[in-house]
């Protein structure tokens, strides 16, 4: 069956360093992308997606890109700030009719930025 | 729009109780889903509906579980009776659809349960 497998935290870096999580999947087709996040004491909430092969998803700094040869969506951001300390969740839904029902998230992994 | 409101936010009961979570999804949205998030097991899909009717429940642990949507804005999630190994976060999430840009899930807050 599908599934997305991330990177394991905590990962903590300092202010303003390069953030990269890894995300490969396993999945019928192209599914779609996802990464959410998720704040302290909060609900997970879409940071971007992507739909198809070579897309790239952005958002508040973040990037990450579609990459089909190598089934990842890895997650990117050039300089981190304390404010992005939460779970950051890679996601996929699939493209068949069974499939399309459900995102199927990853495990998360907690990012922690010291300022 | 308010998103999706979840009540109560915090839930402590003791073991053989019966507890019900509730969910207001955003105005509009065909999809509601619940989830539970534990440490061990992450994020789980219990079960999810489409205009009130529900699709696939296949998530839902066992009998114990119970879940209803008696109109478009509003859902319940049952437990009885609860055990402490159902102590989670509980989240609602609901979304336009399924796909074509309309499948980002917007999610509660969550409702967090201890069943001691």
């Amino acid at each position: 069956g599908d599934s997305v497998t991330q990177m394991e935290g905590p990962v903590t870096l300092s202010e303003e360093a390069f953030l990269t999580i890894n995300c490969t999947y396993t999945a019928t087709g192209y599914p779609s992308l996802f990464w959410y996040v998720q704040y302290p004491g909060e609900g997970l909430q879409l940071l971007l997606k992507a739909t198809k092969a070579d897309d790239k998803g952005s958002n508040k700094g973040f990037e990450a890109t579609y990459r089909k040869e190598t089934t990842s969506f890895h997650l990117e951001k050039g300089s981190v700030q304390v404010s992005d300390s939460a779970v950051y969740f890679c996601a996929l839904r699939g493209k068949g009719y069974s499939s399309a029902s459900k995102i199927i998230f990853g495990s998360g992994t907690r990012l922690s930025i010291r300022p | 729009d308010a998103g999706v409101i979840q009540s109560p936010r915090h839930e402590v009961t003791e073991m053989g109780q019966e507890v019900t979570l509730r969910c207001k999804p955003i105005s509009g949205h065909d999809y509601l889903f619940w989830y539970r998030q534990t440490m061990m097991r992450g994020l789980e899909l219990l079960i999810y509906f489409n205009n009130n009717v529900p699709i696939d429940d296949s998530g839902m642990p066992e009998d114990r579980f119970s879940a209803k949507m008696p109109n478009a804005s509003f859902s319940t999630l049952k437990i009885q009776p609860s055990e402490p190994r159902d102590s989670a976060v509980y989240f609602c999430a609901s979304s336009l659809g399924l796909a074509g840009g309309q499948e980002t899930q917007y999610f509660g807050p969550g409702t967090r349960l201890l069943v001691l």
